[in-house]
């Protein structure tokens, strides 16, 4: 499986302010996701970061408010926007590779908490 | 209806146990299915895939029930450090999208 690194892996913001996050990959992958984990939930996928192009977003997320990039195979950026306390959570990088059947695999994470 | 659904527990074993959780999903299309564990504030982390077959891998067997829509994960022979949540993972409808149940907790006590 391939390693994912994520930086920051935890960090403390003020309400109104932005994060980015970033997530490598040390192999060349073919889909890059984001996900949120609340505190006791599960995960909930964000969006799917496409090379070349627009990020495609899941019902509840929008653009503006998490921006993604993904300007090649192995590296992607999320931003949290004009951050909430709700915003709170952790924030997960996952990739799939080019081989198995949907197999995916996540980075540490980023735990993010809005004050 | 959730579209993956597990019981959350908490399973309270004692070392050495055989324990056993079950997931069902509402979408009879679902193609792959998978256990994933994860640890106390780390990253879920891939267990095993499940196949239509069943699939052992040592202590950990899985098995799907098309026709029932659920799969399961058994454990043998509990260890300690099996303590942890684990996932049952569907993809689901829409393009290669998977779909997270919400966990069941394991706790293995010596």
């Amino acid at each position: 499986s391939a390693v994912i690194s994520q930086k920051p892996s935890r960090d403390i913001c003020q309400r109104g302010t932005s994060l980015t996050i970033q997530c490598q990959v040390d192999s060349q992958v073919t889909m890059m996701f984001w996900y949120r984990q609340q505190p006791g939930q599960s995960l909930t996928l964000i969006a799917t970061a496409n090379q070349g192009s627009e990020a495609t977003y899941e019902s509840g997320f929008v653009i503006d408010k998490f921006p993604i990039s993904r300007p090649n195979l192995t590296f992607s950026t999320l931003t949290v926007s004009n951050m909430s306390p709700e915003d709170s959570s952790i924030y997960l990088c996952s990739v799939r590779g080019s081989g198995g059947i949907y197999e995916q695999y996540f980075g540490p994470g980023t735990r993010l908490t809005v004050t | 209806r959730k579209e993956v659904e597990q019981d959350p527990g908490p399973f309270n074993v004692p070392e050495g146990a055989t324990v056993a959780f079950n997931c069902t999903y509402s979408n009879s299309a679902s193609q792959s299915f998978f256990w994933y564990r994860q640890d106390c504030r780390k990253e879920p982390k891939l267990l095993m895939s499940v196949y239509s077959s069943g699939n052992e891998d040592g202590r950990f067997t899985a098995q799907l029930n098309r026709a029932s829509q659920y799969i399961s994960l058994l454990i043998r022979d509990s260890k300690l450090s099996d303590s942890a949540t684990y996932l049952c993972v569907v993809k689901g409808t829409g393009f290669q999208k998977l779909v997270f149940g919400t966990g069941t907790r394991l706790l293995v006590s010596p």
